[in-house]
Protein backbone atom coordinates (compact mmCIF):
# COMPACT_ATOMS: atom_id res chain seq x y z
CA UNK A 1 0.00 0.00 0.00
CA UNK A 2 2.10 2.84 -1.16
CA UNK A 3 -0.35 5.74 0.48
CA UNK A 4 0.10 9.27 -1.29
CA UNK A 5 3.05 9.41 -3.69
CA UNK A 6 4.43 12.27 -5.26
CA UNK A 7 6.61 12.68 -8.29
CA UNK A 8 8.73 14.36 -9.23
CA UNK A 9 10.98 14.64 -6.05
CA UNK A 10 13.35 17.31 -6.83
CA UNK A 11 13.11 19.96 -9.74
CA UNK A 12 14.74 23.42 -10.59
CA UNK A 13 12.92 25.48 -13.02
CA UNK A 14 14.09 28.56 -14.89
CA UNK A 15 11.88 31.76 -14.30
CA UNK A 16 9.16 31.40 -16.52
CA UNK A 17 9.14 27.99 -17.15
CA UNK A 18 5.70 25.48 -16.69
CA UNK A 19 5.74 22.07 -14.82
CA UNK A 20 3.31 19.76 -13.26
CA UNK A 21 3.44 18.03 -9.88
CA UNK A 22 1.87 14.97 -9.66
CA UNK A 23 -0.18 13.15 -6.39
CA UNK A 24 -1.97 9.87 -6.37
CA UNK A 25 -2.94 8.35 -3.77
CA UNK A 26 -4.71 4.58 -3.89
CA UNK A 27 -6.70 4.75 -0.58
CA UNK A 28 -9.54 5.96 -2.48
CA UNK A 29 -9.89 9.10 -0.26
CA UNK A 30 -12.35 11.56 -1.20
CA UNK A 31 -10.41 15.13 -0.59
CA UNK A 32 -6.83 15.87 -1.68
CA UNK A 33 -5.13 18.92 -1.05
CA UNK A 34 -1.72 20.83 -2.30
CA UNK A 35 0.22 22.63 0.67
CA UNK A 36 3.40 24.39 0.70
CA UNK A 37 6.02 24.42 3.21
CA UNK A 38 8.43 27.54 3.66
CA UNK A 39 10.82 28.47 6.62
CA UNK A 40 9.09 30.78 9.04
CA UNK A 41 5.93 30.43 7.10
CA UNK A 42 4.41 27.04 8.31
CA UNK A 43 2.08 24.89 5.48
CA UNK A 44 -0.22 26.47 3.72
CA UNK A 45 -2.96 25.32 1.70
CA UNK A 46 -3.25 26.20 -2.25
CA UNK A 47 -5.67 24.32 -3.79
CA UNK A 48 -8.08 21.03 -2.54
CA UNK A 49 -10.56 19.30 -4.47
CA UNK A 50 -12.99 17.40 -2.43
CA UNK A 51 -13.86 14.73 -4.95
CA UNK A 52 -13.25 14.23 -8.79
CA UNK A 53 -14.09 16.92 -11.34
CA UNK A 54 -13.69 19.84 -8.19
CA UNK A 55 -11.53 22.34 -7.49
CA UNK A 56 -10.84 25.11 -5.07
CA UNK A 57 -8.46 27.65 -3.79
CA UNK A 58 -6.80 27.52 -0.32
CA UNK A 59 -5.05 30.20 0.81
CA UNK A 60 -2.45 30.89 -1.47
CA UNK A 61 -3.72 29.89 -4.64
CA UNK A 62 -2.14 32.49 -6.73
CA UNK A 63 0.27 31.71 -9.75
CA UNK A 64 -0.93 27.61 -9.34
CA UNK A 65 -4.10 25.49 -11.15
CA UNK A 66 -4.85 22.24 -10.23
CA UNK A 67 -7.01 19.33 -11.62
CA UNK A 68 -8.73 16.42 -10.67
CA UNK A 69 -9.56 14.19 -13.49
CA UNK A 70 -9.27 11.01 -11.67
CA UNK A 71 -10.29 10.50 -8.13
CA UNK A 72 -6.53 9.09 -7.57
CA UNK A 73 -4.75 12.14 -8.93
CA UNK A 74 -4.61 15.33 -8.04
CA UNK A 75 -2.03 17.06 -10.31
CA UNK A 76 -0.67 21.08 -9.46
CA UNK A 77 0.42 23.46 -12.38
CA UNK A 78 2.45 26.18 -12.75
CA UNK A 79 2.31 27.73 -15.70
CA UNK A 80 4.49 30.63 -15.36
CA UNK A 81 7.21 30.04 -12.55
CA UNK A 82 8.88 32.58 -10.41
CA UNK A 83 11.35 32.44 -7.66
CA UNK A 84 8.45 33.04 -4.95
CA UNK A 85 7.31 29.62 -5.91
CA UNK A 86 10.32 28.52 -5.08
CA UNK A 87 9.18 26.03 -1.98
CA UNK A 88 8.51 22.00 -0.70
CA UNK A 89 5.26 21.16 -2.05
CA UNK A 90 3.25 18.46 -0.44
CA UNK A 91 0.16 16.61 -0.99
CA UNK A 92 -2.00 14.76 1.57
CA UNK A 93 -5.50 13.33 1.29
CA UNK A 94 -8.03 12.33 3.44
CA UNK A 95 -11.59 10.39 3.90
CA UNK A 96 -14.51 12.86 4.38
CA UNK A 97 -15.55 11.25 7.51
CA UNK A 98 -13.91 13.31 10.39
CA UNK A 99 -12.68 9.60 12.35
CA UNK A 100 -9.83 9.78 9.84
CA UNK A 101 -6.35 11.90 9.71
CA UNK A 102 -4.25 13.17 6.96
CA UNK A 103 -1.85 10.87 4.52
CA UNK A 104 0.63 13.05 3.34
CA UNK A 105 3.02 12.58 0.61
CA UNK A 106 7.17 13.00 1.07
CA UNK A 107 7.25 16.27 -0.99
CA UNK A 108 8.33 17.80 -4.23
CA UNK A 109 11.47 20.14 -3.07
CA UNK A 110 11.51 22.91 -6.35
CA UNK A 111 13.79 25.74 -6.90
CA UNK A 112 13.15 28.41 -9.75
CA UNK A 113 15.92 30.40 -10.55
CA UNK B 1 -9.90 32.65 11.64
CA UNK B 2 -8.55 29.57 13.41
CA UNK B 3 -4.92 30.15 14.65
CA UNK B 4 -2.26 27.34 15.75
CA UNK B 5 0.34 28.37 18.07
CA UNK B 6 3.13 25.72 19.13
CA UNK B 7 5.20 26.50 21.93
CA UNK B 8 7.85 26.18 22.75
CA UNK B 9 9.70 26.38 19.10
CA UNK B 10 12.82 24.72 19.71
CA UNK B 11 13.64 22.43 22.76
CA UNK B 12 17.00 20.15 23.08
CA UNK B 13 17.07 17.85 26.00
CA UNK B 14 19.38 15.10 27.19
CA UNK B 15 18.62 11.86 26.15
CA UNK B 16 16.45 10.02 29.04
CA UNK B 17 14.23 12.60 29.60
CA UNK B 18 10.29 12.97 29.74
CA UNK B 19 8.83 16.44 27.76
CA UNK B 20 6.11 17.94 26.51
CA UNK B 21 4.92 19.73 23.34
CA UNK B 22 2.41 22.53 23.92
CA UNK B 23 -0.35 23.04 21.43
CA UNK B 24 -3.12 25.68 21.41
CA UNK B 25 -6.16 27.00 19.28
CA UNK B 26 -7.87 29.60 19.26
CA UNK B 27 -11.39 28.49 17.76
CA UNK B 28 -12.69 25.15 19.62
CA UNK B 29 -15.15 24.68 16.81
CA UNK B 30 -13.01 21.59 15.54
CA UNK B 31 -13.48 17.65 14.53
CA UNK B 32 -9.86 16.65 15.63
CA UNK B 33 -6.04 17.46 16.29
CA UNK B 34 -3.23 15.67 14.54
CA UNK B 35 0.11 15.48 15.45
CA UNK B 36 3.16 14.70 13.18
CA UNK B 37 6.41 14.27 12.85
CA UNK B 38 8.78 15.68 10.23
CA UNK B 39 12.30 14.82 9.36
CA UNK B 40 14.52 17.23 7.76
CA UNK B 41 13.86 17.04 4.39
CA UNK B 42 11.28 14.71 4.62
CA UNK B 43 7.68 14.53 4.65
CA UNK B 44 4.75 14.46 7.48
CA UNK B 45 4.41 11.04 9.27
CA UNK B 46 1.22 11.34 11.35
CA UNK B 47 1.84 10.20 14.56
CA UNK B 48 -1.78 10.94 16.90
CA UNK B 49 -5.42 11.50 15.77
CA UNK B 50 -7.85 12.49 18.57
CA UNK B 51 -11.03 13.55 17.94
CA UNK B 52 -13.08 16.31 19.51
CA UNK B 53 -14.49 13.89 21.85
CA UNK B 54 -11.65 12.59 23.62
CA UNK B 55 -9.74 13.51 26.20
CA UNK B 56 -5.87 11.55 25.21
CA UNK B 57 -4.58 9.23 23.19
CA UNK B 58 -1.50 7.10 23.49
CA UNK B 59 1.02 4.97 20.97
CA UNK B 60 3.79 3.85 22.59
CA UNK B 61 5.89 6.32 24.52
CA UNK B 62 3.89 9.22 23.20
CA UNK B 63 0.61 10.22 24.53
CA UNK B 64 -1.27 13.22 23.73
CA UNK B 65 -3.76 15.22 25.34
CA UNK B 66 -6.52 17.40 24.46
CA UNK B 67 -8.93 20.25 26.20
CA UNK B 68 -11.09 21.63 23.53
CA UNK B 69 -12.87 24.01 25.85
CA UNK B 70 -9.93 25.86 26.68
CA UNK B 71 -8.04 25.37 23.28
CA UNK B 72 -4.85 23.47 23.77
CA UNK B 73 -3.22 19.88 23.70
CA UNK B 74 -0.07 18.61 24.44
CA UNK B 75 2.63 15.75 23.49
CA UNK B 76 4.05 14.51 25.89
CA UNK B 77 7.04 12.42 25.18
CA UNK B 78 8.54 9.31 27.37
CA UNK B 79 11.86 8.45 27.68
CA UNK B 80 13.56 10.88 24.87
CA UNK B 81 15.87 9.30 22.85
CA UNK B 82 17.97 10.51 19.67
CA UNK B 83 15.85 9.04 17.10
CA UNK B 84 12.96 11.50 18.39
CA UNK B 85 14.79 14.38 16.96
CA UNK B 86 12.45 15.84 14.60
CA UNK B 87 10.53 18.71 13.87
CA UNK B 88 6.42 17.73 15.75
CA UNK B 89 3.51 19.97 14.30
CA UNK B 90 -0.06 19.67 15.39
CA UNK B 91 -2.75 20.52 13.19
CA UNK B 92 -6.10 21.10 13.89
CA UNK B 93 -9.29 19.87 11.15
CA UNK B 94 -12.17 22.90 11.11
CA UNK B 95 -15.69 22.06 11.97
CA UNK B 96 -18.32 23.22 9.86
CA UNK B 97 -20.08 21.40 6.49
CA UNK B 98 -17.59 24.10 4.31
CA UNK B 99 -14.64 23.04 5.99
CA UNK B 100 -13.74 20.25 3.78
CA UNK B 101 -11.59 18.63 6.20
CA UNK B 102 -8.79 21.92 6.18
CA UNK B 103 -6.47 21.45 8.46
CA UNK B 104 -4.73 24.52 10.13
CA UNK B 105 -1.47 23.77 11.06
CA UNK B 106 0.81 25.30 14.03
CA UNK B 107 4.36 26.55 13.23
CA UNK B 108 5.96 23.29 14.79
CA UNK B 109 8.88 22.72 17.74
CA UNK B 110 12.29 21.32 16.73
CA UNK B 111 13.11 18.71 19.23
CA UNK B 112 16.84 17.61 19.98
CA UNK B 113 17.43 14.93 22.01
CA UNK B 114 21.32 14.77 22.47
CA UNK B 115 23.19 11.83 23.89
Amino acid sequence: NAGVTQTPKFRVLKTGQSMTLLCAQDMNHEYMYWYRQDPGMGLRLIHYSVGEGTTAKGEVPDGYNVSRLKKQNFLLGLESAAPSQTSVYFCASTPPDRAYGYTFGSGTRLTVV
Amino acid sequence: KQEVTQIPAALSVPEGENLVLNCSFTDSAIYNLQWFRQDPGKGLTSLLLIQSSQREQTSGRLNASLDKSSGRSTLYIAASQPGDSATYLCAVRRAGGTSYGKLTFGQGTILTVHP
